[in-house]
Formats: structure tokens, C-alpha cells, sequence
């Protein structure tokens, strides 16, 4: 069974920064990508970052380019995603999520997600 | 970057009614790589259909898809109890990957 288990979320004040954690088990991790999508309060998905199965491949929304950075370390099964100069609008629930493995950017599964709230 | 607009943006149904939402698309979605995802409250999205009309493992078959372009439909044939919640179509065929607003099929 496919797991991902998110974990580093909380309270941050703007301006700070936070650390994200991504555990997965039930697959064989290093070969799919890995993506990060979050959720504002009340409002809909956004996919924020992709790595791809050997980290030569990234990419950022717009929203988070050159704030937020994309890891991976495929001996631990876990991905990463370092969030600086956090912002109140980045308040959200963070999912990590998996690449399908199908040569494309779909994504099949998402773990439970961590909220993140930037306030002061 | 390809906007996604679902319709409507609530459908109220009752259980063993037909569900037909709409997802169109400001530009053609190459090769219909178009999935659908099913959210219900304080729960992940789900992973219902991918390249427009797949169903992904363990989706029930009231599920269907279909469409190709820039208009798609997610049809839930008989609305089961479990199936109300928020749907949302997502383009995966460009970068920036994006999603619809999302489409709540609550109980009537």
C-alpha cells in the first residue's frame, strides 16, 4: 500500500522559514517524481514544486520560485520541501504527492497533508 | 498557463441520481492529459481519472470520463452516499500544472 506521511508543519511568523518532510513507503521510491501541491482554507489545489526520480529535474510555481526548494533523498524514501520568506498567503494545508511513473506529470497519490500557518 | 473553469460550482443531487460536471479549458489539453480528483472534507483528493477517460485503480465503474481538447465531462452514473464531495479536474499535459475551482455535488 502506498503511504506518504507529511510532517514540519505549524505556526510561523512572516518572514520565517519551515521545513517540510515527506515520508513514503509501500513503493520503490526512488523511481518516481515527487510533488508538493497545497491548499489554502476554503479554496483549491495548487502545484507548487516536482522533482523528478534522480532529482535532475525540477520545477517551481511562480508563486514560490527562488523562496521554496525541492529535495529528495531516495536511501531515506523522503522528500523535502524548505520554505523561506514565508508569507501570510502561504498559509495552506501542504500535500506531498507522487508522480504516476507513466512518463508524464500525473499525480496518483497523495499523503494526508500538514497546515502551515504564517501569522504573527 | 491553461485555465480550467468547472461547472457548475454546485450540484445538488440525491443519492441514485445521474452526476454530469463539466471542466472546459482555455486552451487543448494535449494528448487529453486530463485527470480528475475526488475530495471529501478534511480528507487528501483521490485519484478518480487520468487521460480523460481512465479510471484509476479501485474507482468504481459509475465513474467515467470523457471529452478531449478543451471540454470535459466526469459523469457518476448513480450517486452512491459516499460520493458527495468536491471534484476537481487538473491538466497535467504543461507546466504550471493547473486545476479547476472545483465542482461540490452535495445531497439535495
Amino acid at each position: 500500500e502506498v503511504q506518504l506521511v507529511e510532517s514540519g508543519g505549524g505556526v510561523v511568523q512572516p518572514g520565517g522559514s519551515l521545513r517540510l518532510s515527506c515520508e513514503a513507503s509501500g513503493f520503490t521510491f526512488s523511481s518516481y517524481s515527487m510533488n508538493w501541491v497545497r491548499q489554502a482554507p476554503g479554496k483549491g489545489l495548487e502545484c507548487l514544486s516536482f522533482i523528478s526520480s534522480s532529482s535532475t529535474s525540477i520545477h517551481y510555481a511562480d508563486s514560490v520560485e527562488g523562496r521554496f526548494t525541492i529535495s529528495r533523498d531516495n536511501a531515506k524514501n523522503s522528500v523535502y520541501l524548505q520554505m523561506n520568506s514565508l508569507r501570510a498567503d502561504d498559509t495552506a494545508v501542504y500535500y506531498c504527492a507522487r508522480g504516476s511513473g507513466g512518463g508524464d506529470w500525473l499525480i496518483d497519490y497523495w499523503g494526508q497533508g500538514t497546515l502551515v500557518i504564517v501569522s504573527s | 498557463e491553461i485555465v480550467l473553469t468547472q461547472s457548475p460550482g454546485t450540484l445538488s443531487l440525491s443519492p441514485g441520481e445521474r452526476a454530469t460536471l463539466s471542466c472546459r479549458a482555455s486552451q487543448s489539453v494535449g494528448r487529453n492529459f486530463l485527470a480528475w480528483y475526488q475530495q471529501k472534507p478534511g480528507q487528501a483528493p483521490r485519484l478518480l481519472i487520468s487521460g480523460a477517460s481512465r479510471r484509476a485503480t479501485a474507482i468504481p465503474v459509475r465513474f467515467s470520463g470523457g471529452g478531449s481538447g478543451t471540454d470535459f465531462t466526469l459523469t457518476i452514473s448513480r450517486l452512491e452516499p459516499e460520493d458527495f464531495a468536491v471534484y476537481y479536474c487538473q491538466q497535467y499535459a504543461e507546466s504550471p500544472r493547473t486545476f479547476g475551482q472545483g465542482t461540490k455535488v452535495e445531497i439535495k
